[in-house]
């Protein structure tokens, strides 16, 4: 079975300060690995995946995540965060032909 | 490309009444899944269809059940409504190539469902 767990239910940051959202999964097989963001009052957007290749990926928005096999992590950065970019980010993995299984959510909060 | 669809985007049901949500996906894609949110319990899976089939079912009631027609449309029906049926519901697709892979899943903006 599948699992993830974000570490931070909500994480306050000031405006163009760097920003991690950590995430971790558990899983007995090779993974896909994703990050979505929802909007308040809107479904979930893609910010960026990891399938296979290089451990470091670039998503949308300035995001960057990082895959590491060895910690079964893969945390989202930002180096410099906007207003805009204040939303809850959901750490997600699947396996193929299975299902996608989501974290709990973590809320990034960016204030002036 | 247009992206997925899902209407209404905000219903009011009372206790006991049933309801029945759409998706479109996005066009060529022949995978779609359902997913209910709450605060209190987060993303979960209800289920998924590929060509017309279930494939994938979540831990939900037999009250949850949907469809997917030829064109890759699907409904969701949910019967006998409770109080805790509360929820955003999130629709996704995805472009599976052979029915065993996966491939990513992108989000229409969800129906609000309210339970009176």
């Amino acid at each position: 079975a599948q699992s993830v767990t974000q570490l931070d239910s909500q994480v306050p940051v000031f405006e163009e300060a760097p920003v991690e959202l950590r995430c971790n999964y558990s899983s007995s097989v090779s993974v896909y690995l994703f990050w979505y963001v929802q909007y308040p009052n809107q479904g979930l957007q893609l910010l960026l995946k990891y399938l296979s290749g290089s451990t470091l990926v670039k998503g949308i928005n300035g995001f960057e995540a990082e895959f590491n096999k060895s910690q079964t992590s893969f945390h989202l950065r930002k180096p410099s965060v906007h207003i805009s970019d204040t939303a809850e980010y959901f750490c997600a993995v699947t396996q193929p032909g299975s299902t996608l299984t989501f974290g709990k959510g973590t809320m990034l909060l960016v204030s002036p | 490309k247009a992206g997925v669809t899902q209407t209404p985007r905000y219903l009011i049901k009372t206790r006991g009444q049933q309801v029945t949500l759409s998706c479109s996906p996005i066009s060529g894609h022949r995978s779609v899944s359902w997913y209910q949110q709450t605060p209190g319990q987060g993303l979960q899976f209800l289920f998924e269809y590929f060509s017309e089939t279930q494939r994938n079912k979540g831990n939900f009631p037999g009250r949850f059940s949907g469809r997917q027609f030829s064109n890759s449309r699907s409904e969701m029906n949910v019967s006998t409504l409770e109080l805790g049926d509360s929820a955003l519901y999130l629709c996704a697709s995805s472009l599976p190539a052979l029915a065993d892979s996966t491939d990513t899943q992108y989000f229409g903006p969800g129906t609000r469902l309210t339970v009176l």
